[in-house]
């Protein structure tokens, strides 16, 4: 099955440095990845959007100054979590669907934890 | 009200018990996907369900669309199903998840 990469896997940080984190699609193209939060014993929640080669579509109630998302190639899009605070905590996770079809192909996840 | 509803929320079941996991939903969907997640969080695709019914290896899942429900069966379960199964469905561009059930296989 198609396979879809994050990068990195875990990061720690200080509170107010900006954390990259890669989403990647290693074997189809993806106009489309998904990026989701998800806290501890919850569920998913859908932060963004993102289209190849158009700017992102943010979710109600997520800062979209905060969590910069770049989808420059069909096979890579970025979350950028700016100046993190350790309220940002969590494990986000990365899906891609490849055109034309609705099936998405999740990332295996990176867990942040801000100091 | 959650749009999407699973139950139970924990299982545990005896090495190759047959289990099933059910999800209600409450819109109107174009898709409905079944995830499984394991404890160390990476998420697996299982299924995406419009009609019917989808059999890969021991699991099956079905849905039907007009009672909005779909269930997630394990055959001849076996610990390495311990995980977390969560139930998404798609409706317009919005995506809607469960609270996931939490299934523990003991041997």
């Amino acid at each position: 099955g198609a396979v879809v990469s994050q990068h990195p896997s875990w990061v720690i940080c200080k509170s107010g440095t900006s954390v990259k984190i890669e989403c990647r699609s290693l074997d189809f193209q993806a106009t489309t990845m998904f990026w989701y939060r998800q806290f501890p014993k919850q569920s998913l929640m859908l932060m963004a959007t993102s289209n190849e080669g158009s700017k992102a579509t943010y979710e109600q109630g997520v800062e979209k100054d905060k969590f910069l998302i770049n989808h420059a190639s069909l096979t890579l899009s970025t979350l950028t979590v700016t100046s993190a605070h350790p309220e940002d905590s969590s494990f986000y996770i990365c899906s891609a669907r490849p055109q034309p079809h609705n099936e998405q192909f999740f990332g295996p996840g990176t867990r942040l934890t801000v100091l | 009200k959650n749009e999407v509803e699973q139950s139970p929320q924990n299982l545990t079941a005896q090495e190759g018990e047959f289990i099933t996991i059910n999800c209600s939903y409450s819109v109107g969907i174009s898709a409905l996907h079944w995830l499984q997640q394991h404890p160390g969080g990476g998420i697996v695709s299982l299924f995406m369900l419009s009609s019917g019914k989808k059999k890969h290896g021991r699991l099956i899942a079905t849905i039907n669309i007009q009672e909005k429900h779909s269930s997630l069966h394990i055959t001849a379960s076996h610990p390495r199903d311990s995980a977390v199964y969560i139930c998404a469905v798609r409706s317009g561009n919005q995506f809607y998840f469960g609270t996931g059930t939490s299934l523990t296989v003991i041997p």
